[in-house]
């Protein structure tokens, strides 16, 4: 039982290249999250999937893209990497109702020049 | 927005001393959750409060939610080096599956 695993760890991009990143949960949870940590910031979600076939965009959702790509998967998508999107993403995810836990994956540390 | 303002941002304390870290926003919050995140991993779960005026305590924390549930407090009594690290606070709007988070308060136990 792995929990939320993300790929991959660290990431380095140029200005205006893309990638996607990925995030898989093994614990069969309905919603699942992303956010971005920068310093002095805490976490600001980025988008989230309350559950498969649903994503909705929560507090700094431009510039990215997400997919819920069946209930353990859900990606995302930088399409045109700009430097204000440097930080630290982390991937979540939690039961459908009521207040269980959210579990967080390990973070993908990226860094755009 | 609802933004969730936490305090103080630092503390820097000796092993043995008390502290409190406050959680505060104009919003109404259905519930609200601690974390601590330590260097290099993700958050996790301390305690989740739900009632108005609700207390936890877990060992030497003790957790309380604001009558109003806008607001909430962390109470760590005779800190140990072991706490050391970011705590959070993430409280969830009603009616919605996602969680706003605070600042953050980054703490340092010394021995």
């Amino acid at each position: 039982n792995a929990g939320v695993t993300q790929t991959p760890k660290f990431q380095v991009l140029k200005t205006g290249q893309s990638m996607t990143l990925q995030c898989a949960q093994d614990m069969n949870h309905n919603s699942m999250y992303w956010y971005r940590q920068d310093p002095g910031m805490g976490l600001r979600l980025i988008y989230y999937s309350a559950s498969e076939g649903t994503t909705d965009k929560g507090e700094v959702p431009n510039g990215y893209n997400v997919s819920r790509l069946n209930k353990r998967e859900f990606s995302l998508r930088l399409e045109s990497a700009a430097p204000s999107q440097t930080s630290v993403y982390f991937c979540a995810s939690k039961d459908v109702a009521g207040e269980y836990e959210q579990y967080f994956g390990p973070g993908t540390r990226l860094t755009v020049t | 927005t609802q933004l969730l303002e936490q305090s103080p941002q630092f503390l820097s304390i000796q092993e043995g001393e008390n502290l409190t870290v406050y959680c505060n926003s104009s919003s109404v919050f259905s519930s609200l959750q601690w974390y601590r995140q330590e260097p290099g991993e993700g958050p996790v779960l301390l305690v989740t409060v739900v009632t108005g005026g609700e207390v936890k305590k877990l060992k030497r924390l003790t957790f309380q939610f604001g009558d109003a549930r806008k607001d909430s407090s962390l109470h760590i009594t005779a800190a140990q080096p072991g706490d050391t690290g970011l705590y959070l606070c993430a409280g969830r709007p009603s009616g919605t599956y996602k969680y706003i988070f605070g600042t953050g308060t980054r703490l340092k136990v010394l021995a």
